[in-house]
């Protein structure tokens, strides 16, 4: 099983609608997770911080589920400039917080 | 607001031959990081730096590999024989200190690295 795994999409989604992506991770003594968002050819840029509480920043919310050990990231009333790739990164068993990564979901925004 | 600095932004170079790649990270950050992302594949992660030494490295940091922090500000990559598969996106990343919530790292822009 891969350490961290994402489903690479494409999802094709009308301006305006709602999607969600999961993001699964084998290692159960994880304990930051993240969603960043990249754009082609450029570096990864902090989207959220994953919370065991989940949290809600504006149309976005993430959630973390320990038991199933997946994370998840909802977009509301998606814009077309959410048009990008999403990457779950959670940290690996170093002492330093090193991210271990998915390959990412591309999302396509139509209008 | 603070960011990380890459340069130079592209290099290309022949295989063999030595590259330094450099990184300006946020300046009250303490652990610092080089990943990089091969076109068309997922972020790797290849070293970690705390407290003037490599605290963690990835198999794929090998000896062809080092860092190293010349001075207070500067993080440098060496790849000391480039090969064709070294060729990729490598992205420098800094953090402040750990604790949920300031673990976040940033990240640099990166630089291309093509390998010819």
């Amino acid at each position: 099983r891969k350490e961290v795994e994402q489903d690479p999409g494409p999802f094709n989604v009308p301006e305006g609608a709602t999607v969600a992506f999961n993001c699964t991770y084998s290692n159960s003594a994880s304990q930051s997770f993240f969603w960043y968002r990249q754009d082609c050819r450029k570096e990864p840029k902090l989207l959220m911080s994953v919370y065991s509480s989940g949290n809600e920043d504006g149309r976005f919310t993430a959630q973390l589920n320990r038991a199933s050990q997946y994370i998840s990231l909802l977009i509301r009333d998606s814009k077309l400039s959410d048009s990008a790739t999403y990457l779950c990164a959670v940290n690996g068993l170093g002492s330093n917080y090193q991210l271990i990564w998915g390959a990412g979901t591309k999302l396509i925004i139509k209008p | 607001e603070p960011e990380v600095t890459q340069t130079p932004s592209h290099q290309v170079t022949q295989m063999g031959q030595e590259v330094i790649l450099r990184c300006v990270p946020i300046s009250n950050h303490l652990y610092f990081y080089w990943y990089r992302q091969i076109l068309g594949q997922k972020v790797e992660f290849l070293v970690s730096f705390y407290n003037n030494e490599i605290s963690e490295k990835s198999e794929i940091f090998d000896d062809q590999f080092s860092v190293e922090r010349p001075d207070g500000s500067n993080f440098t990559l060496k790849i000391r024989s480039t090969k064709l598969e070294d060729s990729a996106m490598y992205f420098c990343a800094s953090r402040a200190l750990a604790g949920s919530s300031t673990d976040t790292q940033y990240f640099g822009p990166g630089t291309r690295l093509t390998v010819l």
